[in-house]
């Protein structure tokens, strides 16, 4: 089974610039969940969706928002990026039936860079 | 609330030796634990997780963790380290009604040769 896929790997925004991220998880999955990693407050729940509805969303500005659609790949977008925005953004997709106990699979991340 | 502390940011260890990585949770409600690994520039890879089923859990690699509810510590232990287990090691803490992975700082473990 091919694993979860992030795109794009790298990348490279100014400030006030606007950026969407993609994932697309296991194939079967249901539910995908992202993660914020910075070296300054490490790793952050950003938010998870599960078949096409946000179930739980963590504490960051309104600036940051996804989506999901009916394949269960997801989408993530910044806007009016700022500099500490720079980070690692992880994707994980998890199979959906048992919530907490559930196995998130993560991806290899997206890096933004904002300049 | 829930939190996990992580007991040193950095661990150096000889190859060969014992492998300890501590970490303590706080949960206001029974938690649910888990480590993960993650190589340079790569995600995060799951070793083992506690799901209430046995306070004792082994998990992939030869790594294992032992749920200690007095204690409110979930150590990750190896008997024997090899140089491949150098790595940044995460515990996380998840509870009912919620997938989302509240995660510790993380720990830098190096294996000396």
């Amino acid at each position: 089974k091919a694993g979860v896929t992030q795109t794009p790997r790298y990348l490279i925004k100014t400030r006030g610039q606007q950026v969407t991220l993609s994932c697309s998880p296991i194939s079967g999955h249901r539910s995908v969940s992202w993660y914020q990693q910075t070296p300054g407050q490490g790793l952050q729940f950003l938010f998870e969706y599960f078949s096409e509805t946000q179930r739980n969303k963590g504490n960051f500005p309104g600036r940051f928002s996804g989506r999901q659609f009916s394949n269960s790949r997801s989408e993530m977008n910044v806007s009016t990026l700022e500099l500490g925005d720079s980070a690692l953004y992880l994707c994980a997709s998890s199979s959906g039936t048992r919530e907490a106990t559930d196995t998130q699979y993560f991806g290899p991340g997206t890096r933004l860079t904002v300049l | 609330a829930q939190s996990v502390t992580q007991l040193g940011s950095h661990v150096s260890v000889s190859e060969g030796a014992l492998v300890l990585l501590r970490c303590n949770y706080s949960s206001s409600v029974p938690p649910y634990l888990f480590w993960y690994v993650q190589y340079p520039n790569q995600g995060l890879q799951l070793l083992l997780k506690y799901t209430s089923a046995a306070t004792l859990v082994k998990g992939i690699n030869g790594f294992e963790a032992e749920f200690k509810k007095s204690e409110t510590s979930f150590h990750l232990t190896k008997p024997s380290a090899h140089m491949s287990d150098a790595a940044e090691y995460f515990c996380a803490v998840s509870s009912t009604g919620r997938r989302a992975l509240t995660f510790g700082s993380g720990t830098r473990l190096q294996v000396q040769p």
